[in-house]
């Protein structure tokens, strides 16, 4: 069984502090790793995709992976209160386009102005 | 910005019913997906589609569910006998490569 692990939090920062968001996966096969943002009653919205060993940056946004230790991680930079939301890790054990996504519970992070 | 379309956005229906969700994916994208997410649970793979035919199913997929291409635009989940337990969100989303894209979402309740 291909598990996807979250803390479900909630995590609390105040306002312009770093979040850091993390996820574990059991399948040594993972290719492709996500972030997805889920406001509440809403669907995912992607945030940002990594599929190599490393750090990758986007704007505010940064997500590292680390093969040999299955864990992936997203940094908040600058939080936002609009940044409040479910953040779900999900991952695909398919290079290509087939892949299914396996998604965790969910990190719910609240940020405080 | 192209995006996926659910419709309807919110469906009630009586146990024992059959349910039509229907989905318009991005018109370039080749790989469609159906998920649900239960309340307060995970996002749940159902289904993946591609080159009109199933390419994979989970343990959820059971034979009240099926799915359909019907014409060059519309992606359908049928569920043939609805239970109180499949009331859930379910998604629609589709990709051209390996990131994919989510629609809003039908809220499906059954009473």
């Amino acid at each position: 069984q291909k598990e996807v692990e979250q803390n479900s939090g909630p995590l609390s920062v105040p306002e312009g502090a770093i979040a850091s968001l993390n996820c574990t996966y059991s399948d040594r096969g993972s290719q492709s790793f996500f972030w997805y943002r889920q406001y509440s009653g809403k669907s995912p919205e992607l945030i940002m995709s990594i599929y190599s060993n490393g750090d990758k940056e986007d704007g505010r946004f940064t997500a590292q992976l680390n093969k040999a230790s299955q864990y992936v991680s997203l940094l908040i930079r600058d939080s936002q209160p609009s940044d409040s939301a479910t953040y779900l890790c999900a991952v695909t054990g398919y290079g290509g386009s087939q892949g299914n996504l396996i998604f965790g519970k969910g990190t719910k992070l609240s940020v405080k102005p | 910005e192209p995006e996926v379309t659910q419709t309807p956005s919110h469906q009630v229906t009586q146990m024992g019913q059959e349910v039509i969700l229907r989905c318009v994916p991005i018109s370039n994208h080749l790989y469609f997906y159906w998920y649900r997410q239960i309340l307060g649970q995970k996002v749940e793979f159902l289904v993946s589609f591609y080159n009109n035919e199933i390419s994979e199913k989970s343990e959820i997929f059971d034979d009240q569910f099926s799915v359909e291409r019907p014409d060059g635009s519309n992606f359908t989940l049928k569920i043939r006998s609805t239970k109180l337990e499949d009331s859930a969100m379910y998604f629609c989303a589709s990709t051209p490569d390996r990131v994919e894209y989510f629609g809003a979402g039908t809220r499906l309740s059954v009473l």
